[in-house]
C-alpha cells in the first residue's frame, strides 16, 4: 500500500532563505507526482506536476526534483518570500488510468518577514 | 480557461440534519470528479469520484453519498449528518486519460454541531 510522507509538518525560514521541502513514497512504481500549494482556509493550487520519465520541473522561483528510485521528491523554493507561507502538499498517482492520487499530509510553511 | 465552484463556501449545521454539497465546473467536457474531506492532522481523504454522468464510485463507506446528475456537477449528500462529519470538504476535477493534472475547488467548511 503506498503512503506518502512529508517532513518535517512545519517549517519557518527567514525571508530571502532558499529552501527545499521533501516528500518521500514508499511503492517506486509511481506514473507521476504533484505538488500543490494551500493557503488557510482555501482550496488545493496545483504547483508542479511531474511524470515519472521526468527528473524535474519548473516553474519560477519552483523546482521540483523526482528520484523515483529512492521514492522521493523535493520542491525548492528560491529566494523565499512572506507570500510563500502556505501548506504544501505533495500527491502521488500509481499508474496512468487511476482516479485516485495519495497525499501526504503537508508541510507548513511560515517564510519570517 | 477552466473553473471549478463550490457552495456554500461555509456551512453550520446541526447533528442529525441533511446535506447537500454542489460543485461545478466550467469550461471543459466529460471531466473526472472527486469530493475530498480534509480534517485537521488526517490529511486529504478521498470520498468519492466519478468518470461520467450517474456514474460514483465510493472510496470510504459512510452516511454520505454522492451524485452527479449532470456532466459538470457533482453532488454531496447526506440524509443526517454526525459530528464526524465536520472538515473541510474540496471537490476535484481531472480531464480523462492522458491528462492527470489534479484542480481543486476553493473548498466549504463544514461545522456541524
Amino acid at each position: 500500500k503506498q503512503e506518502v510522507t512529508q517532513i518535517p509538518a512545519a517549517l519557518s525560514v527567514p525571508e530571502g532563505e532558499n529552501l527545499v521541502l521533501n516528500c518521500s513514497f514508499t511503492d517506486s512504481a509511481i506514473y507521476n507526482l504533484q505538488w500543490f500549494r494551500q493557503d488557510p482556509g482555501k482550496g488545493l493550487t496545483s504547483l508542479l506536476l511531474i511524470q515519472s520519465s521526468q527528473r524535474e520541473q519548473t516553474s519560477g522561483r519552483l523546482n521540483a526534483s523526482l528520484d523515483k528510485s529512492s521514492g522521493r521528491s523535493t520542491l525548492y523554493i528560491a529566494a523565499s518570500q512572506p507570500g510563500d507561507s502556505a501548506t504544501y502538499l505533495c500527491a502521488v498517482r500509481q499508474k496512468k488510468g487511476d482516479d485516485k492520487i495519495i497525499f501526504g499530509k503537508g508541510t507548513r510553511l511560515h517564510i519570517l518577514p | 480557461s477552466q473553473t471549478i465552484h463550490q457552495w456554500p463556501a461555509t456551512l453550520v449545521q446541526p447533528v442529525g440534519s441533511p446535506l447537500s454539497l454542489e460543485c461545478t465546473v466550467e469550461g471543459t467536457s466529460n471531466p473526472n470528479l472527486y469530493w475530498y474531506r480534509q480534517a485537521a492532522g488526517r490529511g486529504l481523504q478521498l470520498l468519492f469520484y466519478s468518470v461520467g454522468i450517474g456514474q460514483i464510485s465510493s472510496e470510504v463507506p459512510q452516511n454520505l453519498s454522492a451524485s452527479r446528475p449532470q456532466d459538470r456537477q457533482f453532488i454531496l449528500s447526506s440524509k443526517k449528518l454526525l459530528l464526524s462529519d465536520s472538515g473541510f470538504y474540496l471537490c476535484a476535477w481531472r480531464r480523462g486519460s492522458g491528462y492527470n493534472e489534479q484542480f481543486f475547488g476553493p473548498g466549504t467548511r463544514l461545522t456541524v454541531l
